[in-house]
């Protein structure tokens, strides 16, 4: 069975800042993973996803997460937080027995002091 | 644009009433997804479709119900059976099974009065 744990529910960093947001995953195949993330009252955009080449993944507005296969692992971070970063960010993984699933995270809200 | 319409924004409905929210998308997609969201809360898969005339339950299916007649277009109607319908509702389709990500419309929110 998969599953994906996301170990905070609130993150606050100060704005220049490191973001660090956390997710960990389990999967007996060979996962896909994504990071999505959701203003408030809109639909959810794509950040970056993993799908078996490089392990380090560049998304957009600056974002990055490395998959770690021995730690199960996909952590998102960005080195430095803008105000417009404060949303909420979701870990999804995708693959296995039912492969038009996907196995969502609770979710990590941001929140970005000035 | 390419992308996801959903339709209406916002709705209001009484209690025991029928309601449909509106999914349709230009990206020639295969797979289409329904979601719900609740405050303070991810998301939980209520229907998807694979392919025209083919969808499964999912994680709380229990008082809704969606039809898949067309490609394009993947309507969710909210029954008078659904106890608690108060919530945001997100449509999404999906490209290639597996890798493939969503995209997401940009939700409706269903209030019951």
């Amino acid at each position: 069975a998969q599953s994906v744990t996301q170990l905070d529910s609130h993150v606050s960093v100060s704005e220049g800042t490191p973001v660090l947001l956390r997710c960990n995953y389990s999967s007996s195949y060979s996962p896909s993973l994504f990071w999505y993330v959701q203003h408030p009252n809109k639909g959810l955009q794509l950040l970056l996803k993993y799908t078996s080449a490089a392990t380090l993944v560049k998304g957009i507005n600056g974002f990055e997460a490395e998959f770690k296969k021995s730690e199960t692992s996909f952590h998102l971070t960005k080195p430095s937080a803008h105000m417009s970063d404060a949303a909420e960010y979701f870990c999804v993984v995708s693959g296995g027995d039912s492969n038009y699933q996907l196995i969502w995270g609770a979710g990590t809200k941001l929140i970005i002091k000035p | 644009d390419g992308g996801i319409t959903q339709s209406p924004k916002y709705l209001f409905r009484k209690e025991g009433q029928n309601v449909t929210l509106s999914c349709e998308q230009n990206l020639n997609h295969d797979a289409m997804y329904w979601y719900r969201q609740d405050p303070g809360q991810g998301l939980r898969l209520i229907y998807y479709s694979q392919i025209v005339n083919d969808f499964q339950k999912g994680d709380i299916a229990e008082g809704y119900s969606v039809s898949r007649e067309k490609k394009e277009s993947f309507p969710l109607t909210v029954t008078s059976a659904q106890k608690n319908p108060t919530a945001f509702y997100l449509c999404a389709a999906r490209g290639r099974m597996n890798t493939g990500e969503l995209f997401f419309g940009e939700g409706s929110r269903l209030t019951v009065l």
